[in-house]
């Protein structure tokens, strides 16, 4: 079976801080994608990132950055510098199998607050 | 691209009435669609899964009768709750995949519907 643990349910910082969105993974899968997504007070999802399970290279956008490691099964988001309109609920996602065939996965999400 | 529409965005309904909520993929074709249901402050919970021109795959503890799912056409699925109680006030939100992409494992949602039984 597959899932997936955010433990922090939610985080508030003050803005211009760092904050690491932590999420761990399981599955029996050898091929499989991990995801990032922010879904803002809108409600429409939004994505950001996907991985696959053969590339643990390190990525980084802009603010946001990912840390991918097999060895421990995380896959951590953090965002330097917050701002305000950082605040939403992120949700890291897995899908298993060939090309991500199987279903997606999703964890509880984590509430972030960017406090001005 | 790949862009997925909702209809309607949000819907009132009375307790005891059956609603549809539409699924459309504007600019590909969806060989899958996803039918997800968020409850407030929760994660998104897969209903079942669809492919075009099959019966719905369903998630163990969802009714098939009371959430009817068509993928009738390659840019079309609904999901229909029928006989709606307050229980069924929800967000939900699908979501498609072109299967014939190499990149089959993307996932487009669309914006969501929140429904309300009263």
């Amino acid at each position: 079976a597959q899932k997936v643990t955010q433990a922090q349910t939610e985080i508030s910082v003050v803005e211009k801080e760092d904050v690491t969105l932590d999420c761990v993974y399981e599955t029996r899968d050898t091929t499989y994608y991990l995801f990032w997504y922010k879904q803002p007070p809108s409600g429409e999802l939004v994505f950001l990132i996907r991985r696959n399970s053969f590339d643990e290279q390190n990525e980084i956008s802009g603010r946001y950055s990912w840390n991918f490691q097999k060895s421990t099964s995380s896959f951590n988001f953090t965002i330097t510098a917050s701002q305000v309109v950082d605040s939403a609920v992120y949700f890291c996602a897995l899908s298993g199998g060939v090309q991500g065939a199987q279903k997606l996965v999703f964890g509880q999400g984590t509430r972030l607050t960017i406090n001005p | 691209g790949a862009v997925v529409s909702q209809h309607p965005s949000w819907v009132i309904c009375k307790s005891g009435t059956s609603v549809k909520i539409e699924c459309r993929s504007l600019d590909f074709q969806a060989t899958t669609m996803f039918w997800y249901r968020q409850f407030p402050k929760q994660s998104l919970m897969l209903m079942a899964t669809s492919n075009e021109g099959s019966k719905a795959t369903y998630e163990q503890g969802v009714e098939k009768d009371k959430f009817l799912i068509n993928h009738a056409s390659l840019t079309l699925s609904t999901l229909t709750v029928t006989s709606a109680h307050p229980e069924d006030s929800s967000f939900y939100i699908c979501s498609a995949r072109d299967g014939r992409r190499v990149a089959a494992y993307e996932q487009y949602f669309g914006p969501g519907t929140r429904l309300t039984v009263t």
